[in-house]
C-alpha cells in the first residue's frame, strides 16, 4: 500500500509570511497526527484527528497555527504568520483505528520548514 | 504531565561493538513502541512491546518491557553502518490513571557506527 504522503518536501520562506503544509494518509486509515520534530528530538504531537473531528489540539499554537481535515482524509496544516522558532520537520503520520497511542503510526516524508 | 526519557542521547560504536539504549517512562505504560529515524528520514515504526517482562527479537535487534512497564530497552548486536539513526521510543500519554490517544516520544538515541 502506498505510504502516507506529504508537501511540499521542502519549504523556506520569510517570516511574517503564510505556509501550508499538505497531507494525505494512508487509505482507510482513520486517525491522522500531525507532529512538530526540532532538529535532535523527538516528535512533538499538534494536533490529532479521528475522522473529520480534531480530538486532541491542546498542543496546537492556536494563535497562528490551523488545521483541518476536510471528508476525513486529506489534511493540510497551516501557520500564519510565521516566525522564526516556526523552523522544524512537520510530520503527517496515520494508523488505521481511533486507539491512539495503542496504535502503530506511519510517518510520511515531512516537510522541512525554515523560516528566515 | 507524564515524561520519556532515554539515554544516552548519543552513541557511538565501531562496526560489530553492540549498542544499547534505554527508555524510562514517569508513568506505567500500556505499551511502548520503538521507531527508527535513519539520517534526514522519518521515524519508522520498528515493534510494539505489550506485556510486562516482554522480550521480542527482530534479527539482530533485542527489544524488552520491564516488568513494572515503565521502562524499555533496545539492544543491537553487532552494529552495522545500516543500523545508523536516532531510535525512539514512544508510549501513550496518561493523565490521571487514563490512556490517552497519544504517543509521548522520548528525545531519542542517535547512533553512529564507525566502520
Amino acid at each position: 500500500e502506498a505510504g502516507v504522503v506529504q508537501s511540499p518536501r521542502y519549504k523556506i520562506i520569510e517570516k511574517k509570511q503564510p505556509v501550508a503544509f499538505w497531507c494525505n494518509p494512508i487509505s482507510g486509515h482513520n486517525t491522522l497526527y500531525w507532529y512538530l520534530q526540532n532538529l535532535g528530538q523527538g516528535p512533538e504531537l499538534l494536533i490529532r484527528y479521528e475522522n473529520e473531528e480534531a480530538v486532541d489540539d491542546s498542543q496546537l499554537p492556536k494563535d497562528r497555527f490551523s488545521a483541518e481535515r476536510l471528508k476525513g482524509v486529506d489534511s493540510t496544516l497551516k501557520i500564519q504568520p510565521a516566525e522564526l522558532g516556526d523552523s522544524a520537520v512537520y510530520l503527517c503520520a496515520s494508523s488505521r483505528g481511533t486507539s491512539g497511542g495503542q496504535e502503530t503510526q506511519y510517518f510520511g516524508p515531512g516537510t522541512r520548514l525554515l523560516v528566515l | 504531565g507524564q515524561q520519556v526519557m532515554q539515554i544516552p542521547q548519543y552513541q557511538h560504536v565501531q562496526e560489530g561493538e553492540d549498542f544499547t539504549t534505554y527508555c524510562n517512562s514517569s508513568t506505567t505504560l500500556s505499551n511502548i513502541q520503538w521507531y527508527k529515524q535513519r539520517p534526514g528520514g522519518h521515524p519508522v515504526f520498528l515493534i510494539q512491546l505489550v506485556k510486562s517482562g516482554e522480550v521480542k527479537k527482530q534479527k539482530r535487534l533485542t527489544f524488552q518491557f520491564g516488568e513494572a512497564k515503565k521502562n524499555s530497552s533496545l539492544h543491537i548486536t553487532a552494529t552495522q553502518t545500516t543500523d545508523v539513526g536516532t531510535y525512539f521510543c514512544a508510549g501513550p500519554s496518561t493523565a490521571g490513571g487514563t490512556s490517552y490517544g497519544k504517543l509521548t516520544f522520548g528525545q531519542g538515541t542517535i547512533l553512529t557506527v564507525h566502520p
